[in-house]
């Protein structure tokens, strides 16, 4: 049973295009949704995260947009630069000590 | 500061043999998390710790998979009698305390089964 399931699997979009990766998760107790960026042989890293009680939520270029009723969340990307072509996971947990479900990923690649 | 590190970046072993997997945390994160990314599974949690025991093991796939931590801080993961399914990158992630929701990952540790 996939919990977190996201989409598209592979995103091509032009330098200063918008790039929108989306996600759907199916437990209601999740209430951290975290968006990882990976590039090839490193780690994933955080790129931001948003819990249940806003509907957006902004850093730089980065912006998740929180649907709780329809139980999805989607990262967008202003502006986005050849530098932002990576793999993005979503993810998603209960609060405190518990581990992250993940999404399949995105594979990014932003054109010049 | 220092993020989570990981050693060895690279393991080749043979099918049959052991391998240990190294992790250290970001000082004085008290939880840590081993989580498993292989293609077409994407990332898989296998075990947590908080502080030296393990409150949640589930998703170790198999009893050939065991995991310590020492002293609240450096974790090993061990898997033993390697089958070649057990090919992955083995990524370490780190969470401050009981009630901190961001984790923080290593560069991993790609184990090839031959």
């Amino acid at each position: 049973q996939q919990q977190v399931k996201q989409s598209p699997q592979s995103l091509i979009v032009q330098k200063g295009g918008i790039p929108i990766i989306n996600c759907a998760y199916e437990n209601t107790a999740f209430d951290y949704f975290p968006w990882y960026q990976q590039f090839p042989g490193k780690g994933p890293a955080l790129l931001i995260a948003i819990r249940p009680d806003v509907s957006e939520k902004k850093e730089g270029r980065f912006t998740i947009s929180f649907n709780k009723s329809a139980k999805q969340f989607s990262l967008h990307i202003m502006d986005s630069q050849p530098g932002d072509s990576a793999t993005y996971f979503c993810a998603a947990k209960n609060s405190g000590n518990t581990p992250l479900v993940f999404g399949k990923g995105t594979r990014l690649s932003v054109i010049a | 500061g220092a993020g989570v590190s990981q050693s060895p970046s690279n393991k080749v072993t043979e099918k049959g043999k052991d391998v240990e997997l190294r992790c250290d945390p970001i000082s004085g994160h008290t939880a840590l998390y081993w989580y498993r990314q292989s293609l077409g599974q994407g990332l898989e949690f296998l075990i947590y710790f908080q502080g030296n025991s393990a409150p949640d093991k589930s998703g170790l796939p198999s009893d050939r998979f065991s995991a310590e931590r020492t002293g609240g801080s450096v974790s090993t993961l061990t898997i033993q009698r390697t089958q070649q399914e057990d090919s992955a990158v083995y990524l370490c992630a780190s969470s401050l305390g009981k009630h901190s929701d961001e984790q923080f990952f290593g560069p991993g540790t790609r184990l090839t089964v031959l």
